[in-house]
């Protein structure tokens, strides 16, 4: 199995900051790598596909980055609806598997 | 717009069988890979597997032996069961749709349904 490893596991930051959460595979995965958006009691929302692809209807303030075994999702302004775990995923490979999440909250 | 709607029991006791429909409208069972995920109270995602709409499967093997995926197309259907449950089942089981030729992502998910394994 390919093991998706992110970090931070959590941040604080204010609105308006820039925020980057990083993930790493454990081998190369070309840029099949996804990003979800998980408000509480609701299910994952996709935001970024193929590393670097924003999702239709996505803001434009999120945007992905990387290839082959490092992954970076971008927040440029962090807005309150904003707060929320953020969890990559490979789609390289079956099992498909997910980073732990970073839980995004205000500072 | 396609939507995804989770059904089933929300108890199932241990040694026993968990049982999920997931009914998909707004669009065809047609050429996508039909997942289920589940998501441990306060936990992470965890991939259990999918159905192709030709009826091919694919599953976690650290599941792989107590899960079985269908697909239903005339019902617009697929569903899931699992066998020999036990209080590590306990999660949110997501139905959701892998669009892995046009995006590569799941892009449709249900809402998610609570199964509790408890006697």
């Amino acid at each position: 199995d390919i093991q998706m490893t992110q970090s931070p596991s959590s941040l604080s930051a204010s609105v308006g900051d820039r925020v980057t959460i990083t993930c790493r595979a454990s081998r190369t995965i070309s840029t099949y790598v996804n990003w979800y958006q998980q408000k509480p009691g609701k299910a994952p929302k996709l935001l970024i596909y193929a590393a670097s692809s924003l999702q239709s209807g996505v803001s434009s303030r999120f945007g992905g980055s990387g290839s082959g075994t490092e992954f970076t999702l971008t927040i440029s302004s962090l807005q309150p609806e904003d707060f929320a775990i953020y969890y990559c995923q490979q789609s390289y490979s079956t099992p498909l598997t997910f980073g732990g999440g970073t839980k995004v909250e205000i500072k | 717009q396609v939507q995804l709607q989770e059904s089933g029991p929300g108890l199932v006791k241990p040694s026993e069988t968990l049982s999920l429909i997931c009914t998909v409208s707004g669009g065809s069972i047609g050429e996508y890979y039909w997942s289920w995920i589940r998501q441990p109270p306060g936990k992470g995602l965890e991939w259990i597997g999918y159905v192709y709409y030709t009826e091919s499967t694919n599953y976690n093997p650290s599941l792989k032996s107590r899960v079985t995926a269908s697909v239903d197309t005339p019902k617009n259907q697929f569903s899931l069961k699992m066998t020999s449950v036990t209080a590590a089942d306990t999660a949110v089981y997501y139905c959701a749709r892998w669009n892995r030729r046009a995006v590569g992502g799941i892009d449709y998910w249900g809402q998610g349904t609570l199964v509790t394994v408890s006697s």
